[in-house]
């Protein structure tokens, strides 16, 4: 079964950081692409960043650039996102989610994980 | 940043009933490879996003057939053709043939 368990979320200060993790089981995580899906409350959804399979290439949203980076240890089938310079803006529940690695779907998220949620607030 | 703008935002629908979904962004998804990169997805009550249907047409694993996508270049279409209760929730499309990735503002679809 094909699990992706985000952490690492909460409450932090404008100006701080925070590091997301996502932990994934059931696939063969060093052979997949991996992005970061946000979504603000009552919101809708927004693409932050993706990582290709072996790290090598990383794409940002440009509300994140400079401030967000994300990475993936291959070795201990985890993705994170390291959050620094936070705005209250990036209050959102932060999803990790796989890319489709088949040709007829290419580029889709086939498969979430349930969220963290990452609240700035003073 | 390629916009996508779905329609309409809102949806009651009368279960049985057939139901549509438009899609449109700012300029073509069509690569040059001939692959349209939109994709959709449905976020039940609750739940994360699931995906239904990759490049504009295919539909993903497990997806009932009464879900169908269509559309080429700037105008996309998903229909249900007969709504069930399990249906409800927020329908997205998202473009991925140029970062940023974008998503549309979701339809809201509930039960009349």
């Amino acid at each position: 079964e094909v699990q992706l368990v985000e952490s690492g979320g909460g409450l932090v200060q404008p100006g701080g950081s925070l590091r997301l993790s996502c932990v994934v089981s059931g696939f063969i995580f060093s052979n997949s692409w991996m992005a970061w899906v946000r979504q603000a409350p009552g919101k809708g959804l927004e693409w932050v960043a993706n990582i290709k399979a072996d790290g090598s290439e990383t794409y940002y949203v440009d509300s994140v650039k400079g401030r967000f980076t994300i990475s993936k240890d291959n070795a201990r089938n985890s993705l994170y996102l390291q959050m620094d310079s936070l705005r209250v803006e990036d209050t959102a529940v932060y999803h990790c989610a796989r890319h489709c690695g088949g040709s007829i779907c290419s580029r889709a998220f086939d498969m979430w994980g349930q969220g963290t949620l990452v609240t700035v607030s003073s | 940043d390629i916009v996508m703008t779905q329609s309409p935002l809102s949806l009651p629908v009368t279960p049985g009933e057939p139901a549509s979904i438009s899609c449109r962004s700012s300029q073509s998804l069509l690569q040059s490879n001939g692959i349209t990169f939109l994709h959709w997805y449905l976020q039940k009550p609750g739940q994360s996003p699931q995906l239904l249907i990759s490049l504009g047409s295919n539909r993903a694993s497990g997806v009932p057939d009464r879900f169908s996508g269509s559309g080429s270049g700037t105008d996309f279409t998903l229909k249900i053709s007969r709504v069930q209760a399990d249906d409800v929730g927020v329908y997205y499309c998202m473009q991925a043939l140029q970062t940023p990735w974008t998503f549309g503002q979701g339809t809201k679809v509930e039960i009349k």
